[in-house]
């Protein structure tokens, strides 16, 4: 069974410019979450989908951020225009159901300038 | 004041030795605790969680919840170089919180032959 993975595995973008981060779940998973790790800080929730639906937005920085999820499969996450505050690494998680076993995937690192 | 306290290390150990890694977190409500391990360049795993207060075991490790001193501890027992990651806890609530994982900022481990 294939992991969740996450496409670009690295971003480098300047300042003011736009990045779009995919996210693909674990296949039938419903759920499906964001994640983002500034340096030097926790892991910290951004959103939850539940198929195509925003479960919970709470955690999104500003209005520069967008995620979707077509259909309810795999998911993007756009930042538009980009600030240097949001260098970091992005995660995508999956689950099932909503629970604390969440499958993570390996991250896309960006980097803003 | 941080939902999740975690000690980001980083911990030197010899193969053998026992680890004790901890958080403390601050909100009551809380009632499923975490432990996530993450390698370098790969998503967070769940290694092991706990619900409410009490031990939990498997294999080499246990999980130790004190919901009374709001303490969270990991033991790693006969260490190997195989565990060198970083170990992140992190909490979930079951209702009123959403459903997103609150993590502390990890602890970097390495275990050296």
């Amino acid at each position: 069974e294939a992991g969740v993975t996450q496409f670009p595995s690295h971003s480098v973008i300047e300042k003011g410019q736009t990045v779009t981060l995919r996210c693909d779940p674990i296949s039938g998973h419903d759920n499906l979450y964001w994640y983002r790790r500034v340096m030097g800080k926790e892991i910290k929730f951004l959103l939850h989908f539940v198929k195509e639906s925003k479960q919970d937005e709470s955690g999104m920085p500003n209005n520069r951020f967008l995620a979707e999820r077509t259909g309810g499969t795999y998911s993007t996450l756009k930042v538009q225009p980009a600030e240097l505050e949001d260098s970091g690494v992005y995660f995508c998680a999956s689950s099932q159901v909503p629970r604390y076993e969440q499958y993570f995937g390996p991250g896309t690192r960006l980097t803003v300038t | 004041q941080k939902e999740v306290e975690q000690d980001p290390g980083p911990l030197s150990v010899p193969e053998g030795a026992i680890v004790s890694l901890n958080c403390t977190y601050s909100n009551s409500a809380f009632q499923y605790f975490m432990w996530y391990r993450q390698y370098s360049r790969k998503g967070p795993e769940l290694l092991m969680y706990t619900y409410s207060s009490g031990n939990k075991e498997d294999g080499r490790f246990t999980a130790q919840v004190d919901k009374s001193s709001k303490y969270i501890s990991l033991f790693i027992r006969d260490s190997q170089p195989s565990d060198s990651a970083t170990y992140l806890c992190a909490t979930w609530l079951v209702w009123g919180g959403g459903n997103k994982l609150t993590f502390g900022t990890g602890t970097q481990l390495k275990v050296e032959l």
